[in-house]
């Protein structure tokens, strides 16, 4: 089973929709969380960090729920430039602070 | 802010060449470095972690006779692919911290990434 899993998508959505992806992580002494954003063939860029109280950031909210190893990330008005792959990442509890990286979900946003 | 130069953004070589990716902290130095991996439609994989004057920590699995890293400045640390194969192509990409004790994802800069290509 991997560590970090994700629904690969893609998710297909007219401009302006609401889109919600998923993430489960297996480490239960994992410490911090984060959503990524890759577009192709390019390096993966932080999109926002997870708090467990959950946080906004303009169009995007993170929730994090620690007792079901959950997080999620919702956009909202979507823009074809959120197009990309998303990837939820985990920082590994160990003295080196390691970022494990899930497979990513798609979202393709059209006119 | 931080900026992780990372070279060759592309190489292609013949089976059997060895191939060295730098990774390069330009305005800040970078006491922990990690070296992922990524194959097509898959996550990055992290390979091992290299801190500045000691030896990689490598990840179950990756060889470190294959992979060779050097980290032997806080601003410089090399990968080397060795005796590459086809199975080798991929998307390499480092990352580089800026805080000793805290190497998590806000204080991580990433390279560009270099895309490998063994014929």
């Amino acid at each position: 089973r991997k560590e970090v899993e994700q629904d690969p998508g893609p998710f297909n959505v007219p401009e302006g929709a609401t889109v919600a992806f998923n993430c489960t992580y297996s480490n239960s002494a994992s410490q911090s969380f984060f959503w990524y954003r890759q577009d192709c063939r390019k390096e993966p860029k932080l999109l926002m960090s997870v708090y467990s109280s959950g946080n906004e950031d303009g169009r995007f909210t993170a929730q994090l729920n620690r007792a079901s190893q959950y997080i999620s990330l919702l956009i909202r008005d979507s823009k074809l430039s959120d197009s990309a792959t998303y990837l939820c990442v985990v920082n590994r509890r160990d003295s080196s602070y390691k970022l494990i990286f899930g497979s990513g979900t798609r979202l393709l946003v059209r006119p | 802010g931080a900026v992780v130069s990372q070279h060759p953004s592309r190489v292609i070589c013949k089976s059997g060449t060895s191939v060295k990716i730098e990774c390069r902290s330009l305005d800040f130095q970078a006491t922990t470095m990690f070296w992922y991996r990524q194959f097509p439609k898959q996550s990055l994989m992290l390979m091992a972690t290299s801190n500045e004057g000691s030896k990689a920590t490598y990840e179950q699995g990756v060889e470190k006779d294959k992979f060779l890293i050097n980290h032997a400045s806080l601003t410089l640390s090399t990968l080397t692919v060795t005796s590459a194969h086809p199975e080798d192509s991929s998307f390499y990409i480092c990352s580089a911290s800026r805080d000793r004790l805290n190497s998590g994802a806000n204080v991580l800069t990433f390279g560009a990434g270099s895309r490998l290509t063994v014929l």
